[in-house]
């Protein structure tokens, strides 16, 4: 069965300060792998989103994401954190054996100023 | 060009009612998820549904929970006789395909948080 890991619950760092949030999944096929974000009282936007092709995906908002097959990885990146990254950020896996799409139970990122 | 549009915002319940949640996809789109979530729990997978038809609903408790998305309007689910432990938001997430066929990510409405007194 399909899962992820977000092996971090919560993660701090200072405004400016380059961020790494990880994301490990099991799935039996090529995964399709999602990065969202979600603001309080929100719903999730999507980030970016790996299908195919190039390993380092690029998304809105300043981050990316590098899909690592021999680590069953893909953590989300960026080079300097704004106040406003501050949210919940979530990991997704799909595929095409598929069609659920389960989600990590999320890293919530706080920002120091 | 209207979002996931889900209602109400906020729902609260007596134990023992019904609670009724309703979710209209993007336009064009056909496929409908339904996810609930809880406090540091993530977002559990409910329910999978095209027009008409239940695909998977393997996230879905077997008593009191339902799910349905008519030919015409929104998709609706429906928790009967609630409990406490119902209390959490629910949110819905439509797409244009079949995740599993190219990969479509899934567009999120602001979900419905329900409280069961």
């Amino acid at each position: 069965a399909q899962s992820v890991t977000q092996p971090d619950i919560h993660i701090t760092v200072s405004e400016g300060a380059s961020l790494e949030l990880r994301c490990n999944y099991s799935y039996g096929a090529t995964p399709y792998l999602f990065w969202y974000v979600q603001s309080p009282g929100q719903g999730l936007q999507l980030l970016l989103k790996y299908f195919s092709g190039d390993t380092l995906v690029q998304g809105i908002k300043g981050f990316e994401a590098e899909f690592k097959r021999s680590q069953s990885s893909f953590n989300l990146r960026k080079p300097s954190v704004h106040w406003s990254d501050a949210a919940e950020y979530f990991c997704a896996v799909g595929g095409n054996r598929d069609d659920k799409i389960i989600f990590g139970k999320g890293t919530r990122l706080h920002i120091l100023p | 060009n209207a979002g996931v549009m889900q209602n109400p915002r906020h729902l609260v319940r007596r134990r023992g009612q019904e609670a009724r949640l309703r979710c209209s996809p993007m336009k064009g789109h056909s496929h409908v998820y339904w996810y609930r979530q809880l406090p540091e729990e993530g977002l559990k997978f409910m329910v999978y549904l095209q027009k008409e038809n239940i695909i998977d609903e393997s996230g879905m408790p077997k008593e009191r929970f339902s799910a349905e998305f008519p030919k015409e309007g929104p998709s609706i689910l429906r928790i009967q006789q609630v409990v406490r432990g119902d209390s959490a938001a629910y949110f819905c997430a439509s797409s244009p395909t079949r995740p599993g066929t190219g990969g479509s990510p899934l567009h999120f409405g602001n979900g419905t948080r329900l409280t069961v007194t």
